[in-house]
């Protein structure tokens, strides 16, 4: 069974950095990229960040770039999203999720969310 | 890629039909999933590659559609159908995108 668990979550000052991460279990962790999603309180999805397979090529929504850092280490089964210059408007539940094999981009597998709270 | 869903509410009495609707600022081919949520829970893939239902989901629900508009039924609508559901199009990212999604509501 495909197990998600995100982590490092919390309340965080404006300017303020954190880290989150997400332990994967129950695939084959180096075979997939994988994306974070968030979604602020009572708003929709909004797609953050994607790393490929090998970790080598990362990409990000424009409303992170420069500010966020996606990453992974396959020996651990384990990717990371480094939040930095945190601003209000990044309050949301970060989601991290798998893509589903055999699509361009659909997202088979999810999971549970870790909130972030930017606030003074 | 924008993607807009309507409505954005949906009223509907339990056993009937449900009819949602995606459309794409451009063509996103067959790229397009729907997901559902639950208050409080992470999305769950339903459908992808337009009308593909995933592992588990119930036969009732149902994709169609290409190219810049497509259509998500819910054939007889069960109590634990009332939820969010989003579109999604894969076919250009990055960035992935999200429709605003539709609240099916029991009428």
């Amino acid at each position: 069974e495909v197990q998600l668990v995100e982590s490092g979550g919390g309340l965080v000052q404006p300017g303020g950095s954190l880290r989150l991460s997400c332990i994967a279990s129950g695939f084959t962790f180096s075979s997939y990229a994988m994306t974070w999603v968030r979604q602020a309180p009572g708003k929709g999805l909004e797609w953050v960040s994607a790393i490929v397979r090998s970790g080598e090529s990362t990409y990000y929504a424009d409303s992170v770039k420069g500010r966020f850092i996606i990453s992974r280490d396959n020996s651990k089964n384990i990717m990371y999203l480094q939040l930095h210059s945190l601003r209000a408007e990044d309050t949301a539940v970060y989601y991290c999720a798998k893509l589903s094999q055999g699509t361009m981009g659909a997202l088979g597998d999810w999971g549970q969310g870790t909130l972030v709270t930017v606030s003074s | 890629i924008g993607m807009t869903q309507s409505p954005a509410t949906l009223f509907v009495s339990p056993g009937e039909r449900a009819t949602l609707s995606c459309r794409a600022s451009q063509s996103v081919s067959r790229n397009l999933a729907w997901y559902q949520q639950k208050s409080g829970q992470a999305p769950r893939l339903l459908i992808y590659d337009a009308s593909i239902r995933a592992t588990g989901i119930p036969g009732r629900f149902s994709g169609s559609g290409s190219g810049t508009e497509f259509t998500l039924t819910i054939s007889s609508l069960q109590s634990e159908d009332f939820a969010l559901y989003y579109c999604q199009q894969y076919n250009k990212w990055p960035p992935l995108t999200f429709g605003g999604g539709t609240k099916v509501e029991i009428k």
